[in-house]
């Protein structure tokens, strides 16, 4: 199938600061986009999600963007926190493609005091 | 109602054993997935249930690897004859039929080490 990546593999912001995570997908039926938190030891957690028919959602301290015409997602966090270090992914689900998710590599943040 | 549970949280086998983990989705989920995911990589899909049918399965699953989720609860992925290959951490995820969002909630995993 098609890729779901990553542009950095790594990002380290000082606390506070707000850090932008991007992902850059391929196929252009994708229809529906997830970023998921995963802490050493654990699984993903969900942390935010968006329809293709969207280009931005917000939550706690958290907004997703999403641009279609270069196939583009970002996670914004502001007021990054030391809670906040995590590796994080994105994950796709293309229309008619069945039940899984796509996900990217990951991005590890690292906040710094 | 804690989540997705999964057990064991880690398991080291030797090459050629067989191994089975357990996940007890959230009890209200009819949707249950497995996952594997490697060191530094992003989860794979494995196989889908729909209550107790195994309504899709991805190529990675081997013909050493069955899943099953006999009462539409709890589910059950078996490997058999274990590759160092087979080295990941296996990820259970469960999520509702009807919802706003289709995103999962996973489990903690189990860390299977082959040697």
């Amino acid at each position: 199938g098609e890729s779901v990546g990553l542009h950095l593999p790594t990002l380290s912001v000082q606390e506070g600061d707000n850090s932008i995570i991007n992902c850059a997908y391929s196929n252009s039926a994708s229809d529906y986009f997830i970023w998921y938190k995963q802490e050493s030891g654990k699984g993903p957690q969900f942390i935010i999600d968006i329809r293709s028919n969207m280009d931005k959602r917000q939550g706690q301290r958290v907004t997703v963007l999403l641009n279609k015409t270069v196939k583009h997602l970002s996670l914004q966090i502001a007021a990054t926190q030391p809670g906040d270090s995590a590796v994080y992914f994105c994950a796709e689900k293309e229309v008619n493609s069945g039940y899984a998710l796509n996900f990217g590599k990951g991005t590890s943040l690292l906040v710094t005091p | 109602d804690t989540g997705v549970s999964q057990d064991p949280r880690h398991k080291i086998t030797k090459r050629g054993q067989n191994v089975t983990f357990r996940c007890d989705p959230i009890s209200e989920h009819n949707r249950l997935y497995w996952y594997r995911q490697t060191l530094g990589q992003g989860p794979e899909f494995l196989t889908y249930f729909q209550n107790e049918a195994q309504l899709e399965k991805s190529r990675l699953l081997s013909d050493r690897f069955s899943a099953e989720r006999p009462k539409g609860s709890f589910s059950t992925l078996e490997i058999q004859r274990t590759e160092q290959g087979d080295s990941a951490m296996y990820l259970c995820a469960s999520s509702l039929t009807a919802g706003t969002h289709y995103g999962y909630t996973f489990g903690s995993g189990t860390r299977l080490t082959v040697v």
